[in-house]
């Protein structure tokens, strides 16, 4: 069965304070492993997708990575703005395009 | 705005009412997934459809729950005879046609927050 845990819970920043978020996952044939971000009342924003071990992505202060066994998200530099909850989800064995979400990590960056 | 709309953004409900959530999709999406959000848990995939056809329904409960995307209109999530356990965040999405053959970002609305009296 297709898994996805997200660690950790949540994680609060000094402003300018770098750091990483990680996410496992267990699927048989990933077709791809997508990162959103969620502020409070809306719905999940498209950050990036990664489709094969080694690919990289990167946005802003954002920087996805993808290994076999997992992803991490790195935050470089972060600002205020940045705080948000972000979820990691996979696209695997299903036939049918449905993502498995992670339970999310809730970032606090303060100034 | 050419995003996923849904509508209501609030819906209050007493038990036993029926409850209908509308999703329109970004436009030139043709296959819509629903998901829910329970308080404290993450999102949970529901019912996946594309116009006229139900695609994956493996997360839909068997009872009281069903979802449709006619070939005119928004896609409509129903939900008969509520219960308090119903409430919840219901969030739709939508992708592209090609979406199957290799994983599409699904594209999401702000969703539906459901609370039942």
């Amino acid at each position: 069965e297709d898994q996805v845990t997200q660690s950790p819970e949540a994680l609060r920043l000094q402003e300018g304070e770098s750091s990483s978020l990680n996410c496992s996952y267990t699927v048989s044939g990933l077709r791809g492993l997508f990162w959103y971000r969620q502020d409070p009342g809306k719905g999940p924003e498209f950050l990036f997708t990664l489709y094969s071990a080694g690919e990289e992505k990167e946005k802003e202060r954002l920087k996805a990575t993808l290994t076999k066994k997992e992803s991490f998200l790195h935050i470089t530099a972060p600002k205020p703005e940045d705080s948000a909850t972000y979820l990691c989800a996979v696209h695997g064995s299903s036939n049918t395009g449905k993502l498995i979400f992670g339970q999310g990590t809730t970032l606090q960056v303060k100034p | 705005n050419a995003g996923v709309m849904q509508n209501p953004r609030h819906l209050v409900r007493r038990r036993g009412q029926e409850a209908r959530l509308r999703c329109s999709p970004m436009k030139g999406h043709s296959h819509v997934y629903w998901y829910r959000q329970l308080p404290e848990e993450g999102l949970k995939f529901m019912v996946y459809l594309q116009k006229e056809n139900i695609i994956d329904e493996s997360g839909m409960p068997k009872e009281r729950f069903s979802a449709e995307f006619p070939k005119e209109g928004p896609s409509i999530l129903r939900i008969q005879q509520v219960v308090r356990g119903d409430s919840a965040a219901y969030f739709c999405a939508s992708s592209p046609p090609w979406a199957r053959e290799k994983g599409q970002p699904q594209h999401f609305g702000d969703g539906t927050r459901l609370s039942i009296l």
